[in-house]
């Protein structure tokens, strides 16, 4: 299995903050890189795939790049309903395999 | 526009079978992938397995054994089954559309249904 890991696993910051997460994973996965939000109590949200192509209806502030092992998901200006549990996904092979989270709280 | 909807026993004894249903309203079934993610409370998110409307599966290797996914198109919808479940298979049960392509994901998802393995 292509294990994904997270980092930080939390992390504060305030409103109108540049936030980037960073997602590695243990073989090279090419672009097969997905990004969901999930707020407490909710269904995770796709907002990124294939690394860096936004999904409709996701704001522009969310951005995502990368190729390989290492991709970052980068929020350019937080707002209020940003403050999430984001976790990222590969496509690569199976089994699908998820990153364990990255908690953004407000600071 | 198109919803999914999980439906199921919200409590399982140990040792018997969880299944479940994703009712999807508001567009086909026929011609997508349909998936089923878990995840423990508390904890992330777990991949169990992907269905074509034609009946074509792949499952977790993790939970292979135990695993049936099934559809059935004349009532738009696609169902879950795990046999011999334990307490570690307590966890939110989400299905959720597959987007394929190059890229595949998972690009629509129901709100879940919680399970718990429990005498």
């Amino acid at each position: 299995d292509i294990q994904m890991t997270q980092s930080p696993s939390s992390l504060s910051a305030s409103v109108g903050d540049r936030v980037t997460i960073t997602c590695r994973a243990s073989q090279s996965i090419a672009s097969y890189l997905n990004w969901y939000q999930q707020k407490p109590g909710k269904a995770p949200k796709l907002l990124i795939y294939a690394a860096s192509s936004l999904q409709s209806g996701v704001p522009s502030r969310f951005s995502g790049s990368g190729s390989g092992t290492d991709f970052t998901l980068t929020i350019s200006s937080l707002q209020p309903e940003d403050f999430a549990t984001y976790y990222c996904q590969q496509s690569y092979s199976i089994p699908y395999t998820f990153g364990q989270g990255t908690k953004l709280e407000i600071k | 526009q198109v919803q999914l909807q999980e439906s199921g026993p919200g409590l399982v004894k140990p040792s018997e079978t969880l299944s479940l249903s994703c009712s999807v309203s508001g567009g086909p079934i026929n011609n997508y992938y349909w998936s089923w993610i878990r995840q423990p409370p508390g904890k992330g998110l777990e991949w169990i397995g992907y269905i074509y409307s034609s009946g074509s599966t792949n499952y977790s290797p993790s939970l292979k054994s135990r695993v049936t996914l099934s559809v059935d198109t004349s009532k738009n919808q696609f169902s879950l089954k795990l046999r011999s479940v334990t307490a570690a298979d307590t966890a939110e049960y989400y299905c959720a559309r597959v987007a394929v392509g190059t890229y595949w994901h998972f690009d629509l998802w129901g709100r879940g249904t919680l399970v718990t393995v429990s005498s």
